[in-house]
């Protein structure tokens, strides 16, 4: 499930500290966004999603915010751990539609 | 386990054979999708079947020939591709009201890992 050959642009932070993922959206009528993870070997997983109508929302660790204004999302995860490297994916759709489009992701590497 | 599974994992095929992948999920959702992650692009999506019908036939080669049996069970039947269709092919699925917004997201199962000679 890896994105082997991407050139995806890469964070690197620290263990323990937090981590920034931003993410710029293309279609300013989507109304629901999500945020997915995609570890080495493994299809992408569920983080977080938000509405339109919200401009943060809180998880365990995460937060997700979002600035309809600039038509931008950001992922926020607290206390960044190992388990937390991983591709990180944006994706925005219509609440009323079926078509999800994806962000080309970003590589989060969490160092020791 | 995301209760959607794909098999095989991994597929090798020559650009003259026939194959298939599979799909199944297990969450009693009414509509599937096919994606494709390649080397070069984000996930693009490739169909999207809801209550077994297509809905959504995202400009695919017809070498890419999908099937949806029932809600549960999706294929994509593959023939004489091309080194380039060499890719991730995802299988999702989601649960989709009728009428009115949705209500989540999609579940992706962990992929066909697909190369062609």
């Amino acid at each position: 499930g890896e994105s082997v050959g991407l050139h995806l642009p890469t964070l690197s932070v620290q263990e323990g500290d937090n981590s920034i993922i931003n993410c710029a959206y293309s279609n300013s009528a989507s109304d629901y966004f999500i945020w997915y993870k995609q570890e080495s070997g493994k299809g992408p997983q569920f983080i977080i999603d938000i509405r339109s109508n919200m401009d943060k929302r809180q998880g365990q660790r995460v937060t997700v915010l979002l600035n309809k204004t600039v038509k931008h999302l950001s992922l926020q995860i607290a206390a960044t751990q190992p388990g937390d490297s991983a591709v990180y994916f944006c994706a925005e759709a219509s609440l009323y539609g079926q078509n999800f489009v994806f962000g080309p992701g970003t590589r989060l590497s969490v160092l020791p | 386990e995301t209760g959607v599974t794909q098999t095989p994992r991994h597929l090798v095929m020559g650009m003259t054979n026939k194959k298939s992948l599979k799909c199944e999920q297990h969450l009693g959702h009414n509509a599937m999708y096919w994606y494709k992650q390649s080397a070069k692009k984000p996930l693009e999506l490739m169909f999207v079947y809801n209550f077994k019908e297509q809905t959504e036939n995202n400009s695919v080669p017809s070498r890419f020939s999908p099937e949806c049996p029932n809600s549960s069970h999706l294929f994509l039947h593959l023939h004489t591709l091309q080194p380039e269709d060499s890719a991730l092919y995802l299988c999702a699925s989601s649960h989709e009201p009728r009428t009115g917004q949705r209500t989540g997201e999609l579940f992706f199962g962990e992929g066909s890992r697909l190369t062609v000679l």
